[in-house]
């Protein structure tokens, strides 16, 4: 089966703590991306990579840090610098880079920090 | 910046029924896409519906199409002969035509279907 796995489900850490999302994708897609969601919120974008080792900035990537070492996968670390990182954070991946291609999405990882 | 407006929160319309859900946008870019995503209760982001700015015909999807307004800005999704799995989060988002950044959402309706 095709698709975009991210684990875990349900991830729960200690303020002051880093911790890292995974995402692998099967689906010899090209982009990936990482969005964050809050209740009211939608989708917000942390981050994107187009290609192995390049990866850039989305509209809230404070607080945040990612590699792409290989095409398939994306994981994303959540520092101690992130103020508010309870979320949902969802990965996503997309064939080429125009969005006349469509972007898949993961079933998401629910981070909650106490 | 791209931004993206939905002023529904929450819509609740009878099983059968039709429902048009609003989305507005605001950009400076003449070449752009525009998407509907449906969000159900498992939380996987399911893409609708797709149009491109470019092309005048609005899109259609089986039950779901689009009402593109390019000069007003407004991109409104309607809904016929709805369902109970039609229940979920809906989302309007949207894409500059060039590169492969990501796409900039709006922050959804719920949509609620009655039996």
């Amino acid at each position: 089966d095709g698709g975009i796995t991210q684990s875990p489900k349900y991830l729960f850490r200690k303020e002051g703590q880093n911790v890292t999302l995974s995402c692998e994708q099967n689906l010899n897609h090209d982009a990936m991306y990482w969005y964050r969601q809050d209740p009211g919120q939608g989708l917000r974008l942390i981050y994107y990579s187009q290609i192995v080792n390049d990866f850039q900035k989305g509209d809230i990537a404070e607080g945040y840090s990612v590699s792409r070492e290989k095409k398939e996968s994306f994981p994303l670390t959540v520092t101690s610098a992130q103020k508010n990182p309870t979320a949902f954070y969802l990965c996503a991946s997309r064939l080429g880079l125009s969005p006349t291609y469509e972007q898949y999405f993961g079933p998401g990882t629910r981070l909650t920090v106490t | 910046a791209q931004t993206v407006t939905q002023s529904q929160p929450e819509m609740s319309v009878q099983e059968a029924e039709t429902v048009t859900l609003s989305c507005t946008y605001d950009t400076s870019e003449n070449n752009y896409y525009l998407f509907w995503y449906k969000q159900p209760p498992s939380r996987q982001m399911i893409l609708v519906i797709r149009q491109e700015a470019y092309k005048q015909q609005n899109a259609t999807e089986n039950r779901f199409s689009v009402n593109f307004q390019k000069a007003a800005k407004s991109f409104s999704l309607k809904i016929s002969d709805s369902q109970l799995g039609d229940t979920a989060m809906y989302f309007c988002a949207f894409s500059t035509g060039g590169g492969a950044d990501g796409l900039t959402f709006g922050k959804g309706t719920h949509l609620i279907i009655q039996p």
